[in-house]
């Protein structure tokens, strides 16, 4: 199967620091990207939408200005969490398509970045 | 509203017995339905797709059912073992073209 790579897989910040994640289809070009979330024992949250060369469409609620989405290539996006606060802290999940979300198509998911912040 | 729901309890079995997992919907009309296994501190993994006009699906010791009369998809792990402990996750595409998940159900096979 096509492989995605997240990174950083843990990071731990202060309160009010920006802290960047990396998402990467190795092998295969995507269209688009997805960033989830997820809180312990709850399911993905989907948070927004990337389309390369495009500006990410956001989910209701979810604040633009707080997260960040960059995609600036089909095999790279990063979600930039700024100025992060405890709430924010989090089990953060990309995921890749090749196609931009046909109903049939299944996604290939990083292995997720657990954000804490202090 | 949409929703997607799976049973949150957590699913305790023994070791060579058959877990059955559900998966119900409400206002979709999916023409596919996925089935995820996550294993904690990592993202989903893909497992099965089922499309509407598919009553089951198999792949080696799993099964998938999808009724789109009851709204509904069992998925199932025969012979169960230790290795297969995890969170499952059913997800659909909703019309905008994203993957919407259910909560999934954790599976703790006990030897």
């Amino acid at each position: 199967g096509a492989v995605v790579s997240q990174h950083p897989s843990r990071v731990i910040c202060k309160s009010g620091t920006s802290v960047k994640i990396e998402c990467r289809s190795l092998d295969f070009q995507a269209t688009t990207m997805f960033w989830y979330r997820q809180f312990p024992k709850k399911s993905l949250m989907l948070m927004a939408t990337s389309n390369e060369g495009s500006k990410a469409t956001y989910e209701q609620g979810v604040e633009k200005d707080k997260f960040l989405i960059n995609h600036a290539s089909l095999t790279l996006s990063t979600l930039t969490v700024t100025s992060a606060h405890p709430e924010d802290s989090s089990f953060y999940i990309c995921s890749a398509s090749r196609s931009g979300g046909r109903a049939n198509e299944k996604l290939f998911f990083g292995s997720g970045t657990q954000l804490s912040v202090l | 509203s949409q929703k997607i729901e799976q049973n949150s309890e957590a699913l305790n079995i023994q070791e060579g017995k058959t877990a059955t997992l559900t998966c119900n919907y409400t206002n979709y009309s999916p023409a596919y339905l996925q089935w995820y296994r996550q294993d904690p501190g990592r993202g989903p993994v893909f497992l099965l797709l089922i499309r509407e006009n598919e009553k089951e699906k198999r792949k080696e010791r799993l099964k998938v059912t999808f009724d789109t009369t009851l709204k509904q998809s069992l998925f199932h792990i025969t012979a169960s073992q230790p290795a297969d402990s995890a969170t499952y996750l059913c997800a659909l595409y909703n019309q905008g073209g994203k993957l919407i998940f259910g909560q999934g159900t954790e599976l703790s096979v006990k030897p």
